[in-house]
């Protein structure tokens, strides 16, 4: 499964856009990036996932630019409630394979 | 988004004891599940995977007589933690990967202190 790379932790201002860069270098051709979003003592929670370009919910925007070597989760208007740690994977996310968490970023948003 | 359930959420035990953990897929059926565990202020770490009917792929580094898995079905996992010690105090996570799914799902995790 391919690393990936984030900002250890990032702070941020009520009501800002927050912008979280993975680098995943080694992505294979079969592989998807998917965010997911921990709050202390709880299980991950699904945010969103990609393959190439763009993709948007009703939470956030996943930017992947076409060498796919990267990929910025973008929150928007971001609330308390969005104090959390963030996690980019990469893998072809069957349900047959481990998901391999890397640090994460720790994202704290300020009044 | 489909739901996960663990139980119980937070458990204390002394030390030498056995604590068993269930792990339930409520709203949805797949063979093949995993647990995690993660200490404080540290990501999850794979223990193992874990196929209905079979027995569970351990990680390095764990061990399987200490970790029993039991995947009793394609909806209830138990994870029991034997004589447990308090270095396995910890926060202890599964997730269910359902077939033509491209996600996982987690469930809300088991705190377990031992003392």
């Amino acid at each position: 499964l391919a690393k990936t790379t984030q900002p250890i932790s990032m702070d941020s201002y009520e009501g800002q856009e927050v912008n979280i860069t993975c680098s995943h270098n080694n992505i294979a051709t079969n592989d998807y990036i998917t965010w997911y979003q921990q709050f202390p003592s709880q299980g991950p929670r699904f945010i969103i996932q990609g393959y190439k370009t763009k993709v948007t919910n009703e939470v956030a925007s996943l930017f992947i630019p076409a060498d796919r070597k990267s990929s910025t989760l973008s929150l928007p208007r971001v609330s308390l409630s969005d104090t959390a740690v963030y996690y980019c994977l990469v893998g072809d996310q069957s349900g047959n394979t481990p998901l391999v968490f890397g640090k994460g970023t720790r994202l704290s948003v300020i009044a | 988004g489909a739901v996960v359930s663990q139980h119980p959420s937070r458990v204390i035990c002394k030390s030498g004891t056995s604590v068993k953990i269930e792990c339930r897929s409520l709203d949805f059926q797949a063979t093949t599940m995993f647990w995690y565990r993660q200490f404080p202020k540290q990501s999850l770490m794979l223990m193992a995977t874990s196929n209905e009917g079979s027995k569970a792929t351990y990680e390095q580094g764990v061990e399987k007589d200490k970790f029993l898995i039991n995947h009793a079905s394609l909806t209830l996992s138990t994870l029991t933690v034997t004589s447990a010690h308090p270095e396995d105090s910890s926060f202890y996570i599964c997730s269910w990967g359902p077939p033509r799914q491209e996600t996982q799902y987690f469930g809300p995790g088991t705190r377990l202190l031992v003392l």
